[in-house]
């Protein structure tokens, strides 16, 4: 049973790029969530995502940044016209049913740098 | 404002000893705690969780205690073993709430 996946594991970007970043969900999952782990910090709630549906998007910047979970394929965390302090590493975790104490299970991050 | 707060960035034990991290937290509307421990170049994995409305954990080697009138909770890790060694988040979410708040982390150095 494949954990969950994240792609590509490492994304370097020039300034004024866009980058795409991909997660699929644990077999089973139909819960996603976004996190940003900045340098020397904790990570940071940025998404959360059902099947086509946003739920949650307390997190995200206003700008740039938007998420999609379609009904097929993988979930997409997009950074438009990427600045150096988009560095960061993302990491997508999924739950089987998004319930309160539900763990969540995380995969193993996109690092990105932006030169 | 960090509301799950680890005040400690590292911790080094002498492996077979036990190893005590620890947290404090500023809400008090926060249901579920939650301790990750994440190596380098990976993502976090899930530890131990305990519900507010208990005060210990237990899971073989490890041992949550949560003082909910202290807002305080601490792992511990019995006998600690050179595979610990790594970053620990202590983390935190409500009962209505699909996020998790994680502190900093504490990196933790089993010692030979």
């Amino acid at each position: 049973n494949a954990g969950v996946m994240q792609n590509p594991r490492h994304l370097v970007r020039r300034r004024g790029q866009e980058a795409r970043l991909r997660c699929s969900p644990m077999k089973g999952h139909s819960h996603v969530y976004w996190y940003r782990q900045l340098p020397e910090e904790g990570l940071k709630f940025m998404v959360y995502l059902q099947k086509e549906n946003i739920i949650d998007e307390s997190g995200m910047p206003k700008e740039r940044f938007s998420a999609e979970f379609p009904k097929e394929g993988p979930s997409i965390l997009r950074i438009q016209q990427v600045v150096r302090g988009d560095s960061a590493a993302y990491f997508c975790a999924s739950s089987p049913s998004g319930t309160a104490g539900e763990t969540q299970y995380f995969g193993p991050g996109t690092r990105l740098l932006v030169l | 404002d960090q509301q799950v707060k680890q005040n400690s960035p590292s911790l080094s034990v002498q492996e077979g000893r036990i190893s005590i991290l620890n947290c404090d937290y500023t809400n008090s509307m926060f249901d579920y705690f939650l301790w990750y421990k994440k190596y380098p170049a990976e993502g976090p994995t899930f530890l131990i969780s305990i519900s507010s409305i208990k005060d210990k954990n237990e899971d073989g080697r490890f041992t949550v205690f949560l003082n909910k009138s202290a807002k305080h909770l601490s792992l511990h890790i019995v006998p600690s073993q050179p595979g610990d060694s790594a970053v620990y988040f202590c983390a935190a979410r409500g009962n209505r709430d699909d996020k998790i708040i994680f502190g900093k982390g504490t990196r933790l150095h089993i010692l030979p």
